[in-house]
């Protein structure tokens, strides 16, 4: 079965730094995978999503994320982290034969300092 | 246009008692999916629907849990008997598809059992 495993609940960055939050999956065939942001007292938005097509993917927010499948990993990154990007971030995997129902991670909540 | 809707936003209710869910998805997706987000967790599958097609049922954690779907239109999770354990978000999300299409999120249930 698959799984998703988000490395920090927890990851503290100053404003203007660099944002990694790391995920690694788990999976037998090749995945889709999944970032979602969610801001406090909102629902869940999607950053970006790997489907199989290029393996550096794009998404909002100046958001980029880049899949690895020899060290089954798809972390998230920002160059240049901004106050507005304080949230829960959440990483979530699925398959084509699955239905499309999304294993999450336990997410990961980055707090950006003035 | 209108995203996912659901109700109530808030739900107090007690230990024992019967609850409904209702979730709203948007006009056309053909997939709609339900998921619990227990206080400092990710998110947890517990059911899906794709069409006419059966539903997922895999995620449900006991039978005590039930949901229905008219058409391509609203969904209703029951939970009887609720438990404290019950207590969580409630969250629902629809799709133009399964798989690698994106799911829209609505804003959630948070569902309080005393």
């Amino acid at each position: 079965a698959q799984s998703v495993t988000q490395l920090g609940s927890h990851v503290s960055v100053s404003e203007g730094a660099l944002v990694l939050l790391r995920c690694n999956y788990s999976s037998s065939v090749p995945p889709y995978l999944f970032w979602y942001v969610q801001y406090p007292n909102q629902g869940l938005q999607l950053l970006l999503k790997y489907t199989s097509a290029a393996t550096l993917v794009k998404g909002i927010n100046g958001f980029e994320a880049e899949f690895k499948k020899s060290e089954t990993s798809f972390h998230l990154t920002k160059p240049s982290a901004h106050m507005s990007d304080a949230a829960e971030y959440f990483c979530a995997v699925t398959l084509y034969n699955q239905g499309g129902k999304l294993i999450f991670g336990q997410g990961t909540e980055l707090s950006v300092k003035p | 246009g209108a995203g996912v809707s659901q109700s109530p936003s808030n739900k107090v209710t007690e230990k024992g008692k019967d609850v409904e869910l209702r979730c709203d998805p948007i006009s056309g997706h053909t997939a709609l999916y339900w998921y619990r987000q227990r206080l400092g967790q990710g998110l947890e599958f517990l059911i899906y629907f794709q069409g006419n097609s059966a539903p997922d049922k895999s995620g449900l954690p006991s039978d005590r849990f039930s949901a229905e779907r008219t058409g391509e239109s609203v969904s209703t999770l029951t939970i009887q008997r609720t438990q404290q354990e019950d207590s969580a978000v409630y969250l629902c999300a629809s799709s133009v598809g399964q798989g690698k299409y994106e799911q829209y999120f609505g804003p959630g249930t948070r569902l309080t059992v005393t």
